[in-house]
């Protein structure tokens, strides 16, 4: 199994352009999320999703659009880059949206807004 | 609001010393717990996990956590710690969904093992 799976790992855009940060997980897992890592930040949820066609805002949406088409795939989508989104994103999945099941993580990715 | 706090931002330990880290949460009903740890440019792995019954549980790489419901704590510990426990410690408390979704994470916590 390879897990959970984000691309890329780094990326570097200018301010405005948009890009989608792939994750994909083979787990038949059909909880989803999306978080950034911040120093002194810890981790904060920016969407989630609890199955194909359902997505919903966490804590930090602004700039930030979600799909979800099937259940192994979750893209996040920066519409217009900003320096303020330069942070590392984390791609998790789990069994299910029940309290009692782990959540794995991707290796993540690290993007810089210039 | 239902939180977590991790009140040590960077601890330094001998390598060979035990280690705590501390973990304290806010959170209504009973709560479902878990230690993240994350090596240097890797994403986070579980370590353990709390739902119910023995309030001290076992992990994997050697560490244990023990739930105080009294001191709403989830502090982890391990006896001798070696130099690859060099990481970012994450503790997480289960929740309801809503705007965190299903877990909410402390700020974590960074150890450094001196040789």
């Amino acid at each position: 199994n390879a897990g959970v799976t984000q691309t890329p790992k780094f990326q570097v855009l200018k301010t405005g352009q948009s890009m989608t940060l792939q994750c994909a997980q083979d787990m038949n897992h059909e909880y989803m999320s999306w978080y950034r890592q911040d120093p002194g930040m810890g981790l904060r949820l920016i969407h989630y999703s609890v199955g194909a066609g359902i997505t919903d805002q966490g804590e930090v949406p602004n700039g930030y659009n979600v799909s979800r088409s099937t259940t192994e795939d979750f893209p996040l989508r920066l519409l217009s880059a900003a320096p303020s989104q330069t942070s590392v994103y984390f791609c998790a999945s789990s069994y299910s949206i029940t309290l009692n099941t782990e959540a794995f993580f991707g290796q993540g990715t690290r993007l810089t807004v210039v | 609001a239902q939180s977590v706090t991790q009140p040590d931002i960077h601890i330094t330990v001998s390598e060979g010393a035990s280690l705590e880290l501390r973990c304290n949460y806010s959170y209504g009903a009973t709560p479902y717990l878990f230690w993240y740890v994350q090596s240097p440019g890797q994403g986070l792995q579980l370590l353990l996990k709390y739902f119910s019954g023995d309030t001290l549980v076992q992990g994997i790489k050697g560490f244990e956590a023990e739930f105080k419901r009294s001191q709403s704590s989830f502090n982890l510990r391990k006896p001798s710690v070696h130099w690859s426990d060099a990481a970012e410690y994450f503790c997480a408390v289960g929740s309801y969904g809503g705007s965190q979704g299903n877990l909410i994470f402390g700020k974590g916590t960074k150890l450094s093992v001196k040789p």
